[in-house]
Order: C-alpha cells, then structure tokens, then sequence
C-alpha cells in the first residue's frame, strides 16, 4: 500500500483566496485525522471522521474552516477565505478503525498564506 | 482536559550516548501512552505503546515505562545514533474523552557524528 497521500506537498497563496487541501487515506481504514501543526501549538486536531461521518470537528478553528469526506478513499480540508495566520503544516492520518490508535500519518502540506 | 508535557527541545548528544526524553501526562481516565517520531520531511510513525501500568513499550532499541504512580512515560535509549535525528511526540488516548489522541509539543533530537 502506498500509505496516506495527501496534496499538494505545498501551497503558497494570498490572504483571502481559498485553499483546498486533499487527503486519500489507507484502503480499507475507517478511521480519518485532520491535525495542523505549527511551532506555536505543537499538533492539534482539528476534526475526525469514522466511516466517513465526522464525529467530532471542535477543533476547528473558525467557520472559515470546513472539512468533508465523500468516500471511504477521499477527504477534502477547505480554507475559505484564507488569513496569515492558517500558515502551518497540515497532516491527514488515518487508523484501521476507531478503536485502533495506531495512526499512520501522512506527509503533510506545507501551506504559507501571504 | 488531558494533557501532555514533554521536555523542550532541541536535545543535542552524540553517537553512542544514552538518551532520555521526558514526558509526563494528566488524564482523566486510565490512557493509553504512545511515543511517535517525525523523520524529516515525513509524518509521524508510531515508535512504541503501552496500555497499562508498568507495561513497557518497546521498538527499535527505544524504550518507554508507563509509569502510573509519577504520570510519566520517558523514552529512553542506550546507545544513540545519526539516523535517530528526528522529532519525538509522546501522546495519550484516553476513554473518558473520546479516545482522542493528544500529542505532546514534540521534542527535537540532533544526534552529532
């Protein structure tokens, strides 16, 4: 398996346009992680699906924030519109199921808003 | 809420020494504990768990004590090497929130040729 993939790798864009950052976890796990890491705050988590429904988004930022997961092999984070301070790296995980707590992480984005 | 502290870094040793990582917890329930690395340019891997009092996580000749008595769970090393430079994150999971996992701040370890 090719574990997570996650894109782009980078983004660079300007203040209030959108950002829309993709994920395709491992095949057959049914578990999804959205986590932002900065210097700052260390790795937070931002939302968490299981079986493709989202269980727990409180650590989303703001309402400029959204997250869907269509499919058991996609999900989407979006910015809308973007700010400075999103600037981060942004990691997408995913776990057998939710009760496994082995998470296999992706590469990241590395996302800089000018 | 649960919470985990570890000791700031960068950690700077040479090859060959014996390497100590701090990391101490406040939960409400009884956590799972896990040490995971992030090699540059990656993400994180789970290095070692335990799920219970005195349990000893071990994997690559690392090695964690979940230490219930003093919330800890050190990592620790014997013999250190170059390929070991990474980014170390100890975390919990605990039942009475939710089984989410929360990451200590990490901790940065250059190892010296």
């Amino acid at each position: 398996d090719a574990g997570v993939i996650q894109s782009p790798r980078h983004e660079v864009t300007e203040m209030g346009q959108e950002v829309t950052l993709r994920c395709k976890p491992i095949s057959g796990h049914n578990s999804l992680f959205w986590y932002r890491q900065t210097m700052m705050r260390g790795l937070e988590l931002l939302i968490y699906f299981n079986n493709n429904v989202p269980i727990d988004d409180s650590g989303m930022p703001e309402d400029r924030f959204s997250a869907k997961m269509p499919n058991a092999s996609f999900s989407t984070l979006k910015i809308q519109p973007s700010e400075p301070r999103d600037s981060a790296v942004y990691f997408c995980a995913s776990s057998l199921d939710w009760g496994e707590r082995k998470l296999f992480f992706g590469s990241g984005t590395q996302l800089s808003v000018l | 809420g649960d919470s985990v502290t570890q000791m700031e870094g960068p950690v700077t040793l040479s090859e060959e020494a014996f390497l100590t990582i701090n990391c101490t917890y406040t939960a409400t329930g009884y956590p799972s504990l896990f040490w995971y690395v992030q090699y540059p340019g990656e993400g994180l891997q789970l290095l070692l768990k335990a799920t219970k009092a005195d349990d000893k996580g071990s994997n690559k000749g690392f090695e964690a004590t979940y230490r219930k008595e003093t919330t800890s769970f050190h990592l620790e090393k014997g013999s250190v090497q170059v390929s070991d430079s990474a980014v170390y994150f100890c975390a919990l999971s605990d039942q009475q929130e939710d089984d989410k996992i929360i990451f200590g701040k990490g901790t940065r370890l250059h190892i010296l040729p």
